[in-house]
């Protein structure tokens, strides 16, 4: 049972473009939303996270928009750069005690033409 | 050193081995993750240490799947009796927590590529 479903599972976007990621999850419990950034050979590398308690957040070029009432996030990479190439991957946790096990999604490639 | 260190970053063994894999988090992290990425697919979470005890093991596949923290820092995850079903790489992430202002972000390490012929 995949808690976090994510969307598409690759995308080609033009440099410039916009691209998009969506995600789904399940368990209402969850309170946290990450979004991580891998490039090849690298661990995940935190891109920026957004709680239920606001609709929106953005920082640079990358903007995390959220629907508490659709369980659905996602997220919006403006200005797409051939840098921007990576495995994105969405993930959710709760908290459970004092542990933060991320459930994760199962990665969108993303490539930038240049 | 500045980020997590994991080693070694490749190793190849038999069937039926048994393996270590190490992992250095950044200094002063007290909360310590580790998870296990196939190709294609999304980190799975194993086991996470909160300083010496290992707070939440609920993700170990089996039995063969044992990890220690000792003092607080190094980490080592051990395999026994490896199959080649436990290729994969293992990443591990460490964290200085939540509450009190943290956000319990991970920063993870490069990893450790695991193949078992």
């Amino acid at each position: 049972q995949q808690q976090v479903k994510q969307s598409p599972q690759s995308l080609i976007v033009q440099k410039g473009g916009i691209s998009i990621i969506n995600c789904a999850y399940e368990n209402t419990a969850f309170d946290y939303f990450p979004w991580y950034q891998q490039f090849p050979g690298k661990g995940p590398a935190l891109l920026i996270a957004i709680r239920p308690d606001v609709s929106e957040k953005k920082e640079g070029r990358f903007t995390i928009s959220f629907n508490k009432s659709a369980k659905q996030f996602s997220l919006h990479i403006m200005d797409s750069q051939p840098g921007d190439s990576a495995t994105y991957f969405c993930a959710a946790s709760m908290s459970a005690g004092n542990n933060r096990k991320l459930i994760w999604g199962l990665g969108t490639s993303l490539a930038v033409n240049p | 050193g500045a980020g997590v260190s994991q080693t070694p970053s490749n190793k190849v063994t038999e069937k039926g081995k048994y393996v270590e894999l190490r992992c250095d988090p950044i200094s002063g992290h007290t909360a310590l993750y580790w998870y296990r990425q196939s190709l294609g697919q999304g980190p799975e979470f194993l086991i996470y240490f909160q300083g010496t005890g290992a707070a939440d093991d609920s993700g170990l596949p089996n039995d063969r799947f044992f990890a220690v923290r000792p003092e607080g820092s190094v980490s080592t995850l051990k395999i026994q009796r490896t199959e080649r079903g436990d290729s994969a790489v293992y990443l591990c992430a460490s964290s200085l927590g939540w509450g009190q202002g943290l956000t319990g972000e991970l920063f993870f390490g490069e990893g450790s590529r695991l193949t078992v012929l």
